[in-house]
């Protein structure tokens, strides 16, 4: 399997433009989650479906962040108007419901200037 | 607010001593307890997970979980310069419908010198 892919896996944009990441998760997994990475926060969890549905969206920081999850193959987490603080590295991690294991993707490193 | 609590380091060792990585959670309804490790750069992989008081082994590497005192470690015997990278810790909070919502520390940076 190859694994849980992300795309881009580097994304520089301007302050104010919308930024589409997207996630496919491992095929079977009905599990999917997005996490954001800092330094300074360290690797906090934005939202997760299970089967395609999101379940908590409670860390997503707030209306210019939306996810969807519109199959079993692909989600998309879109931040519009984007903003410096955002700059971060973005996972995208599966599961299969019951295991112990999240697969992460290689992350998006985004910048926002 | 659930918090996962860890010393940021960097700890540094010597290659072939044991390190002892620490962590303290603050929800006591969590159950399972995870250690991933990241190199520099790369994406979390999971090493090991525990939900049972006690010790857990697999190869060089020992979970232990107190759940009274709400704390979890992770030892590395005979280190290698490999094992250098950072290593989080992560409780699972317990859900409805499946999946695992994880809170993560903040990670230790490990060092292993030669």
């Amino acid at each position: 399997d190859a694994g849980v892919i992300q795309s881009p896996r580097h994304e520089v944009t301007e302050m104010g433009q919308e930024v589409t990441l997207r996630c496919k998760p491992i095929s079977g997994h009905n599990s999917l989650f997005w996490y954001r990475q800092t330094m300074m926060r360290g690797l906090e969890l934005l939202i997760y479906f299970n089967n395609n549905v999101p379940i908590d969206d409670s860390g997503m920081p707030e209306d210019r962040f939306s996810a969807k999850m519109p199959n079993a193959s692909f989600s998309t987490l879109k931040i519009q108007p984007s903003e410096p603080r955002d700059s971060a590295v973005y996972f995208c991690a599966s599961t299969q419901k019951g295991a112990y294991e999240q697969y992460f993707g290689p992350g998006t490193r985004l910048t926002v200037t | 607010q659930k918090e996962v609590e860890q010393n940021s380091g960097p700890l540094s060792v010597p290659e072939g001593a044991i390190a002892s990585l620490n962590c303290t959670y603050s929800d006591r309804g969590s159950q399972s307890f995870f250690w991933y490790r990241q190199y520099s750069g790369k994406s979390p992989e999971l090493i090991m997970f525990i939900y049972s008081n006690g010790d857990k082994e697999d190869g060089r590497f020992t979970a232990q979980l107190n759940k009274a005192s709400q704390y979890v470690s992770l030892l590395i015997r005979d280190s290698q310069p490999s094992d250098s990278a950072t290593y989080l810790c992560a409780a699972e909070d317990p859900i409805t419908g499946g999946g695992n919502k994880l809170t993560f520390g903040t990670g230790t940076q490990l060092k292993v010198e030669l």
